[in-house]
């Protein structure tokens, strides 16, 4: 079965200062895979998706982003975080050429102090 | 063009009774429409999904009902329990507009109350 790994798990981070996020794949081979952002309280906002290596779509013009060095992980990145940067970010994946069902991480909690 | 509206924004219900989260939407190249439950501080999982070829789809306790004419569908979850308290999200995708990405509503948080 598959499985979705995401860390940490909670990170508060001073403004101004880098952040990586990373999210992991298993039991699966070239998902696609997505990086949403769930401000408190509010809906899910797509950030940046992936269909294969190194190919990288943005959805948002924002202070982040992504990458994806290997075929089952997937990491949001920022050099220097904004108090509107804290949120709760997700990763999610799907089967390429799937069924549309996307499968979420249990997310990161990132506090900008 | 791409938006889904969903409402109410929150809801309570009592045990037992019947919670009903509608959402619409505009692109008619919609053709899938999966509901999302997700419990405060834990990724959404997937509770139920419907195309629009058929007009309900029910799985326990949990239905999705979809009229395409109306460009609506909704979930209604029978029997209401307190641990169905949780905030549920509708979304809309379609092939079109590639690698199968999701349109979300703005979710509702339901409350069952005992």
């Amino acid at each position: 079965s598959q499985t979705i790994h995401q860390w940490p798990a909670t990170l508060v981070q001073p403004v101004g200062s880098p952040l990586s996020l990373e999210c992991t794949v298993e039991g699966t081979s070239n998902p696609n895979l997505y990086w949403y952002r769930q401000a408190a309280g509010r809906g899910l906002q797509l950030l940046f998706y992936s269909v294969g290596i190194g190919q990288i779509s943005s959805e948002v013009p924002q202070n982040l982003s992504a990458s994806r060095p290997q075929d089952r992980q997937f990491i949001l990145s920022s050099k220097k975080l904004l108090l509107s940067d804290s949120g709760f970010y997700l990763c999610a994946w799907s089967k390429l050429g799937g069924t549309y069902e996307q499968y979420f991480g249990p997310g990161t909690r990132l506090t900008v102090t | 063009q791409q938006q889904v509206k969903q409402s109410p924004q929150s809801l309570i219900v009592q045990k037992g009774g019947i919670s009903i989260i509608n959402c619409a939407y505009e692109n008619t190249a919609f053709d899938y429409f999966p509901w999302y439950q997700q419990f405060p501080g834990k990724g959404p999982a997937l509770l139920i999904a419907i195309r629009p070829d058929v007009s309900e789809k029910k799985e326990g306790r949990f239905t999705i009902s979809f009229n395409k004419s109306a460009k609506q569908f909704s979930l209604h979850i029978m029997d209401s329990q307190p641990g169905d308290s949780a905030t549920y999200f509708c979304a809309a995708s379609s092939r079109d507009f590639g690698n199968e990405k999701l349109t979300f509503g703005t979710g509702t948080r339901l409350t069952i109350i005992p």
